[in-house]
C-alpha cells in the first residue's frame, strides 16, 4: 500500500505571505495526485488533481507540483478565507490514501 | 447542482450493525464510480472503501475489510455501506463522494463531490 506523508503538520502565516504545503509519496504514483481543502465542520472539497490541474471554480491563487514521489501545493497569496486543513490524497490504485493533513492558520 | 446526501448514522453498541446510504441527485449516478471517506473526531481523513460503476470490482481499507460492505443501486440513484462488529474506533463522520476521472487522462481520477457526512458513534 502506498503511504502519503505530508509536511508540516500545522503552519501560522500571515495575510498576503506566500505558502507553500509538502506532501510525499511512499513510492512513485506518477502525477495521480490531489489536493483538498477542509474548513472546519465541512465536507472536503478539491483543489488540485492530477498534481497540478486546477478544479474550476476554484481560487487561482491555489497551485500544485511535482510528480512521481514529491508534490508541492501553493498558495500564491494568502486569505483569510483560507484557513482550513489541507489533505493531499493519491489515486494511482486502492487504497487510496490521503496525507495526514496540514492545518493552516492565519499569524 | 449536485447533490449527494448521506443518512443512517447514529447511536450503535459495539457489536452492533448499521446501514449508511447515500442518495445522488443532480447527475447520471450510473456513470459514475464511488467512494466511503470517514472521519473520527479530530483526525484525518480515512478513505475506507470503492465501488465501480457496474459494482465489480470493489476496494476495502484492511481497517473495514471483512466486516463493511459496500454497494449500489443504479436505479435508485443511492449508496450504501453496511457495517457489521462495529467497534469504538469506527466512531467518525462517514462522507460519500463520487470519483471522476479526467476526460484527456482518464487514468488520472479524483474525489469531485461529496456529501455532508453523517456521524457514526459506536458505544456502550
Amino acid at each position: 500500500d502506498i503511504q502519503m506523508t505530508q509536511s508540516p503538520p500545522s503552519l501560522s502565516a500571515s495575510v498576503g505571505d506566500r505558502v507553500t504545503i509538502s506532501c510525499r509519496a511512499s513510492q512513485s504514483i506518477s502525477s495521480n495526485l490531489n489536493w483538498y481543502q477542509q474548513k472546519l465542520g465541512k465536507a472536503p472539497k478539491l483543489l488540485i488533481y492530477g498534481a497540478s490541474r486546477f478544479q474550476s471554480g476554484g481560487p487561482s491563487r491555489f497551485s500544485g507540483s511535482g510528480s512521481g514521489t514529491d508534490f508541492t501545493l501553493t498558495i500564491s497569496s494568502l486569505q483569510l478565507e483560507d484557513i482550513a486543513t489541507y489533505y493531499c490524497q493519491h489515486s494511482y490504485d486502492a487504497p487510496y490514501s490521503f496525507g495526514q493533513g496540514t492545518k493552516l492558520e492565519i499569524k | 447542482e449536485v447533490q449527494l446526501v448521506e443518512s443512517g448514522g447514529g447511536l450503535v453498541q459495539p457489536g452492533g450493525s448499521l446501514r449508511l446510504s447515500c442518495e445522488a441527485s443532480g447527475f447520471t449516478f450510473s456513470n459514475y464510480e464511488m467512494n466511503w471517506v470517514r472521519q473520527a473526531p479530530g483526525r484525518g481523513l480515512e478513505w475506507i472503501s470503492y465501488i465501480s460503476k457496474s459494482s465489480s470490482p470493489l476496494f476495502y481499507a484492511d481497517s473495514v475489510k471483512g466486516r463493511f460492505t459496500i454497494s449500489r443501486d443504479n436505479a435508485k440513484n443511492s449508496l450504501y455501506l453496511h457495517m457489521n462488529s462495529l467497534r469504538a474506533e469506527d466512531t467518525a463522520v462517514y462522507y460519500c463522494a463520487s470519483m471522476r476521472r479526467d476526460g484527456y487522462n482518464p487514468l488520472l481520477s479524483y474525489f469531485a463531490y461529496w456529501g455532508q457526512g453523517t456521524l457514526v458513534t459506536v458505544s456502550s
